[in-house]
């Protein structure tokens, strides 16, 4: 266990409203990462951070936004959910080169 | 184009039989490679990881091969047990800066 938690863990929210998760390491990691995991589809890049202030978009950025204003702490916002937001969120954190260290899911519904 | 592609999308065994899951990678420049198993409802875990240098890797039940001249890499379960009901993610690192995962096999362990 690499000290990743994931809040909340369920949710479930309607079309056009903000929902933020967090992502909370004890670790120290200087990467951290949100991912989303669809169906027939493999983790995909939200967002990612390489320090504290230091974020840069992944593959599927589009509709999302992140801060990151201490280590521990990575935030992944929906500014307005879409249905098409529905899906399973997944933190990480590591080193971009090494080993990823997972948290547990988030599993958000947007109706 | 980095990518990477995994088979079987699905695999079911019996319980104590051997299996092994396919890995095809395009990465570069290539750093190492990683298997990860993801339990339902849970984060990935990571299981091994391979560099270029390395053939082969073992870790309990589990062996890892790569093959760098053909950009492939196995990973062999032994003896199997209902615990490695799981799916299991491939994924690939750049040295510039990129990680890139596989949509995943899903093995199912029958009694």
């Amino acid at each position: 266990d690499a000290g990743i938690t994931q809040s909340p863990r369920h949710k479930v929210t309607e079309t056009g409203t903000p929902v933020t998760l967090r992502c909370h390491q004890t670790e120290n990691h200087r990467y951290m990462y949100w991912y989303r995991q669809d169906p027939g589809h493999g983790l995909r890049l939200i967002h990612y951070s390489y320090g504290v202030k230091d974020t840069d978009k992944g593959e599927v950025s589009d509709g999302y936004s992140v801060s990151r204003s201490k280590t521990e702490d990575f935030l992944l916002t929906l500014e307005s959910a879409t249905s098409s937001q529905t899906s399973v969120y997944f933190c990480a954190a590591g080193l971009y080169t090494g080993e990823l260290f997972f948290g547990e899911g988030s599993r958000l519904t947007v109706l | 184009k980095n990518q990477v592609e995994q088979s079987p999308q699905s695999l079911i065994i019996l319980e104590g039989k051997n299996c092994t899951l396919q890995c095809n990678y395009t990465v570069s420049p290539f750093s190492n490679l990683r298997w990860y198993k993801q339990d339902t409802g849970r984060g990935p875990v990571s299981l091994t990881i391979m560099t270029f240098s390395e053939n082969t890797k073992s870790n309990g039940r589990y062996t890892a091969t790569l093959d760098a001249d053909t950009k492939q890499s196995s990973l062999h379960i032994t003896a199997s047990q209902l615990s490695d009901s799981a799916s299991y993610i491939c994924v690939g690192y750049s040295s510039a800066s990129k990680i890139i995962f596989g949509s995943g096999t899903r093995l199912s362990i029958r009694p």
